[in-house]
């Protein structure tokens, strides 16, 4: 079975420029999560999809948006660069069904960005 | 091999000694664990998951420890090799929550 495809791996954008990074889960997963990892802050929750829902998003400001697709593809969005949104952004999937007591991800190989 | 009760962000040890990466979560309310390799330019990789039910799970070389008494997580790696040499991340879950939660992570690597 596949893994978890995110595209672009690398990214060099502009400050002020936006950014649509794609997100292709596990065949059956329906989950969909993105985090943000940096040397400084470590790996950090950006949001979470489920069906085309979001049903979880974390402590970013609104610049940071995404969405899900009806094959449960997702694209996360960053408008109006700026040099601290520079990270390695990282797609997960899990099958988790909805609620139950094991939520298990598995994560794609990332996506680079360097905002300069 | 090396065991140490509190977190360490590096970890030394010769190949084939065990080691043991420790790890302390924060939510009382978490049920679910999971330990996660990266190596550099990948992503995180699952390792071995436990359920707050079990204080114990064992894979291929590898067993998680869960004491929630004092909210505590171990991994432990037997015969360490050379390709275990990665950053490694434990993450918590609580019901209904809809993400992890990453603790900061522990760089090991094996000595030739």
């Amino acid at each position: 079975k596949a893994g978890v495809t995110q595209t672009p791996r690398y990214l060099i954008k502009t400050r002020g420029q936006q950014v649509t990074l794609s997100c292709s889960p596990i065949s059956g997963h329906r989950s969909v999560s993105w985090y943000q990892q940096t040397p400084g802050q470590g790996l950090q929750f950006l949001f979470e999809y489920f069906s085309e829902t979001q049903r979880n998003k974390g402590n970013f400001p609104g610049r940071f948006s995404g969405r899900q697709f009806s094959n449960s593809r997702s694209e996360m969005n960053v408008s109006t660069l700026e040099l601290g949104d520079s990270a390695l952004y990282l797609c997960a999937s899990s099958p988790a069904p909805g609620l139950k007591s094991s939520y298990e991800q598995y994560f794609g190989p990332g996506t680079r960005l360097t905002v300069t | 091999g090396e065991s140490v009760g509190l977190h360490l962000p590096t970890l030394s040890v010769q190949e084939g000694d065990n080691s043991i990466i420790n790890c302390a979560y924060s939510n009382s309310a978490s049920d679910y664990f999971i330990w996660y390799k990266q190596e550099s330019g990948k992503g995180p990789q699952f390792i071995i998951d436990i359920r707050s039910n079990m204080d114990k799970r064992q894979g291929q070389r590898v067993t998680v420890l869960l004491n929630k008494t004092v909210k505590h997580l171990s991994l432990q790696i037997a015969a360490t090799q050379p390709g275990d040499s990665a950053v490694y991340f434990c993450a918590e879950n609580r019901p209904n929550d809809y993400k992890l939660s990453f603790g900061a992570g522990t760089t090991v690597t094996v000595r030739a």
